[in-house]
Order: structure tokens, then C-alpha cells, then sequence
């Protein structure tokens, strides 16, 4: 139980163009999803906090317009990377929070490997 | 507000002991524990609720010291998949009962025969 999947794992995008990525739970309900950047050999910093049905909360130096981000179901959060830049490039992972194994557990997608050329 | 791990690094030969401390600054709703291995996303390993909370599995353990604002993380008779990055994640009493988590900035464990 408690399977997050992320799509796509990879993508390679050039500067200027958007790219969405999909985050869903495959058998648990998720009240609230998070997503993640990771750059290399550094933390997880969070990005944003998504309920379903809301507005996204973002993190302070987390540009909304530039990372659009939609909780249309309970099992499905997406992140989209508007007009991608070479510093867009990282490890972008999410998350799903639900009544799945511990409650208050996060459970996180294999993650998506972003590079903007 | 970022919680301080501690050690940065460490390298163990199979079958010893390591512990890996969190600190925050802030009071703690709870503390979870993830390793992550290279190029792959975190793997939850525990959740502490409680202070005073004590948790393991097989030979991984951790403990939480809510006044101290500390949480341990035990790994005995270290075995070579233990090998990867430590994270604790916190979840802040001024983050109000978000379930936001406030990652450390990680410790790196390799083991070695």
C-alpha cells in the first residue's frame, strides 16, 4: 500500500517551454499532496502544498505564475513548469499525505529529473 | 528554521553502529525519517508522534526528545543496503497542523564489507 507515481521520470525541454508533470496515489486518497526540488547533493526544499479542490499554498520564493499547480482529484496533483530556464534544472519530487499506513505519513513518488537546455 | 543533522558524513564497516541526530529550533509536532539512495526519490522510514516516543524496525530504531526538540536515529549491526542519505523531516508547532515537513540537510552513511 501507499504507492505514489510520478510521470514523466525523465524529461529534456528547451528553454522557454513548459512541461507538466503528473503525481498520483495509486491506492490511498490523498488529502494533501507536496511537491519537492531537490538540487543535486542538497535537501528537499518545499515547494508548495496542494488540497484538493484549493489553491495551492506556496513556499516564501516559490514564484505561483511560474510553477502552476493543480489538485483536481484526491488521487492526482499536477506541477507544471511554465516557460522552463536552465536554472529550472533539478530533481522535482511530490508527495501524498493520506489516511495510508501512519497517519500524518508522507509518501513520496519516485520523482522527475527535469534538464532545460 | 532548517533542522541541523548531525554527522554530515559517515562511513561504517558492515556490522557497526551509527547514531544520526536532528535539531530544531523550533518546537515539534512530530519527526519523520526518510533515507534516500542515489538518483531515487525518499523512502519513509518512521514516524515519531510523541515525545518521549521511542520506534524501530528490525535493526533501525529513533527516538524523540520533544523538550530538547531532538530526534536519534539508531542503526546497528549496519548492513551494506543501509548505505545512502539520512533525512529527518520536522513538522513545526508554528507551521500549525499542516502537515508541512522541514527537511535537514541530510547525512550521508556508507557502509562498506
Amino acid at each position: 500500500g501507499a504507492v505514489v507515481s510520478q510521470h514523466p521520470s525523465r524529461v529534456i525541454c528547451k528553454s522557454g517551454t513548459s512541461v507538466k508533470i503528473e503525481c498520483r496515489s495509486l491506492d490511498f486518497q490523498a488529502t494533501t499532496m507536496f511537491w519537492y526540488r531537490q538540487f543535486p547533493k542538497q535537501s528537499l526544499m518545499l515547494m508548495a502544498t496542494s488540497n484538493e479542490g484549493s489553491k495551492a499554498t506556496y513556499e516564501q520564493g516559490v514564484e505561483k505564475d511560474k510553477f502552476l499547480i493543480n489538485h483536481a482529484s484526491l488521487t492526482l496533483s499536477t506541477l507544471t513548469v511554465t516557460s522552463a530556464h536552465p536554472e529550472d534544472s533539478s530533481f522535482y519530487i511530490c508527495s501524498a499525505e493520506g489516511l495510508a499506513g501512519e497517519k500524518e505519513t508522507q509518501y513520496f513518488g519516485p520523482g522527475t529529473r527535469l534538464l532545460v537546455l | 528554521q532548517q533542522p541541523v543533522q548531525s554527522p554530515q558524513a559517515v562511513i561504517l564497516r558492515e556490522g557497526e553502529d551509527a547514531v544520526i541526530n536532528c535539531s530544531s529550533s523550533k518546537a515539534l509536532y512530530s519527526v519523520h525519517w526518510y533515507r534516500q539512495k542515489h538518483g531515487e526519490a525518499p523512502v519513509f522510514l518512521m514516524i515519531l508522534l510523541k515525545g518521549g516516543e521511542q520506534k524501530g524496525h528490525e535493526k533501525i530504531s529513533a527516538s524523540f526528545n520533544e523538550k530538547k526538540q531532538q530526534s536519534s536515529l539508531y542503526l546497528t549491526a549496519s548492513q551494506l543496503s543501509y548505505s545512502g542519505t539520512y533525512f529527518c523531516g520536522t513538522a513545526p508547532k508554528s507551521s500549525g497542523n499542516t502537515g508541512k515537513l522541514i527537511f535537514g540537510q541530510g547525512t550521508t552513511l556508507q557502509v562498506k564489507p
